[in-house]
């Protein structure tokens, strides 16, 4: 069973747009995580949010426990912003699970 | 400030030969350490974990080993290497529940 389900799967954007990128859990947890991934592989830590609302520059994150819920808002998208956006969920066994990731491709 | 390495960065291995992947972190004692594994195209996840010196936990099983010899080594490895464990190897240490830092990683293609 896929604990964590994100979407969409890819999303282009014209520079400067606004990205909306959405995570569901299959248990209720407040272990969030969001996570980017660099084209070459390397992960980045980017926020971790175990409810309400968390900011971090241009990245906003949103995480309801009772919805299983968390969402990342990345505003005025730059070209360097592009690459796959991981979240992520700590069980309670120490395991960290992930979603398959958001695809960002931002253009000129 | 605590730095991750992994070695190799690349190998390119053919089936059934033996592989081992190396992680070191420098400047931190006692760290939990992580191995992740990511098929091309597919989703990350978490294969072993170690808290200490001589204990490793397995979380997918994989035909893969993992072992750590020192405080500040986590090694993964097989002795037979399947197609499957193509992909990138990802070596990671949580300070905490909510930090996480990775190594550069080791991409691994097997023929």
């Amino acid at each position: 069973e896929q604990q964590v389900q994100q979407s969409p799967a890819s999303l282009v954007l014209q520079e400067a747009e606004n990205a909306e990128l959405q995570c569901s859990f299959s248990i209720f947890t407040n272990q969030v995580q969001w996570f980017y991934q660099r084209p070459g592989g390397r992960l980045v830590s980017l926020l971790y949010n175990p409810s309400g609302t968390k900011q971090s520059g241009r990245l906003t994150s949103t995480t309801v426990i009772k919805e299983r819920r968390s969402s990342l808002h990345i505003s005025s998208s730059q070209i360097t912003d592009s690459g796959t956006y991981l979240c992520a969920m700590l069980s309670n066994y120490n395991v960290l699970y992930f979603g398959s990731g958001t695809k960002l491709t931002v253009e000129p | 400030a605590q730095t991750i390495h992994q070695w190799p960065v690349a190998e390119i291995k053919a089936v059934g030969s033996p592989l081992s992947l190396g992680c070191t972190i420098k400047g931190k004692s006692s760290p939990n350490l992580y191995w992740y594994w990511q098929a091309t195209g597919g989703t990350l996840q978490q294969l072993f974990y170690s808290i200490t010196v001589g204990q490793v936990e397995s979380v997918v099983q994989l035909n893969l080993s993992a072992s750590r010899p020192k405080d500040d080594q986590f090694i993964l490895s097989t002795e037979k290497l399947l197609l499957s464990h193509s992909g990138f190897y990802l070596c990671a240490w949580r300070p905490t529940a909510y930090e996480q830092y990775f190594g550069p990683g080791t991409r691994l293609t097997v023929l």
